[in-house]
């Protein structure tokens, strides 16, 4: 098993371009989540998806839009990039159901906006 | 809402040392609480957890506590090694209500072991 996996590792975009961050995981799990890692401040909720076909925003969605495309893939799009989105994205997944509380994380895209 | 609270960091011990790094928090219901931990240009990896008051859970020669009438989820080592520097962050889990067990985490405490 991968487990979660997010594509790019790396990228670099100019201030104003998009671009979308892909996450899959294969552990048939059914809540996806979206965080972002900045410097002090730990990892903060973006979006998250509770189920197939569901999305919520979290603590700091302004600027981004997620699509739960299927079960296993979850996407998160920057249509405008500014400087202020420069971070570390982590995309985590988590089964469903009572004590099945822990949450499984990909490697990170590291992005920078200039 | 819910918070998580770490002792502010880094911290930078010789090897062998005691390591103790404080965790508290605020939450309304019963949360789960969780270490990570996060080595250097890795994702986040889960270190340890407990699940209700008093529970102790351990990984690693990691140890910490559920300690309700603290709020406290203080993580220990007996004896750090150099592989042991990377970034720990306490979390909590309120599955209960709307939160859809999304994790609250503490800011980080940034551990560097030397030989």
């Amino acid at each position: 098993n991968a487990g979660v996996t997010q594509t790019p590792k790396f990228q670099v975009l100019k201030t104003g371009q998009s671009m979308t961050l892909q996450c899959a995981q294969d552990m048939n799990h059914n809540s996806m989540y979206w965080y972002r890692q900045d410097p002090g401040m730990g990892l903060r909720l973006i979006y998250y998806s509770a189920s197939e076909g569901t999305t919520d925003k979290g603590e700091v969605p302004n600027g981004y839009n997620v699509s739960r495309l299927n079960k296993r893939e979850f996407s998160l799009r920057l249509e405008s990039a500014a400087p202020s989105q420069t971070s570390v994205y982590f995309c985590a997944s988590r089964a469903a159901g009572y004590g099945t509380d822990t949450q499984y994380f990909g490697p990170g895209t590291r992005l920078t906006v200039l | 809402g819910d918070s998580v609270t770490q002792m502010e960091g880094p911290v930078t011990l010789s090897e062998e040392a005691f390591l103790t790094i404080n965790c508290t928090y605020t939450a309304t219901g019963y949360p789960s609480l969780f270490w990570y931990v996060q080595y250097p240009g890795e994702g986040l990896q889960l270190l340890l957890k407990a699940t209700k008051a008093d529970d102790k859970g351990s990984n690693k020669g990691f140890e910490a506590t559920y300690r309700k009438e603290t709020t406290s989820f203080h993580l220990e080592k007996g004896s750090v090694q150099v592989s042991d520097s990377a970034v720990y962050f306490c979390a909590l889990s309120n599955a209960g209500g709307t939160s859809y067990g999304k994790l609250t985490f503490g800011q980080g405490t940034i551990l560097t072991v030397h030989p």
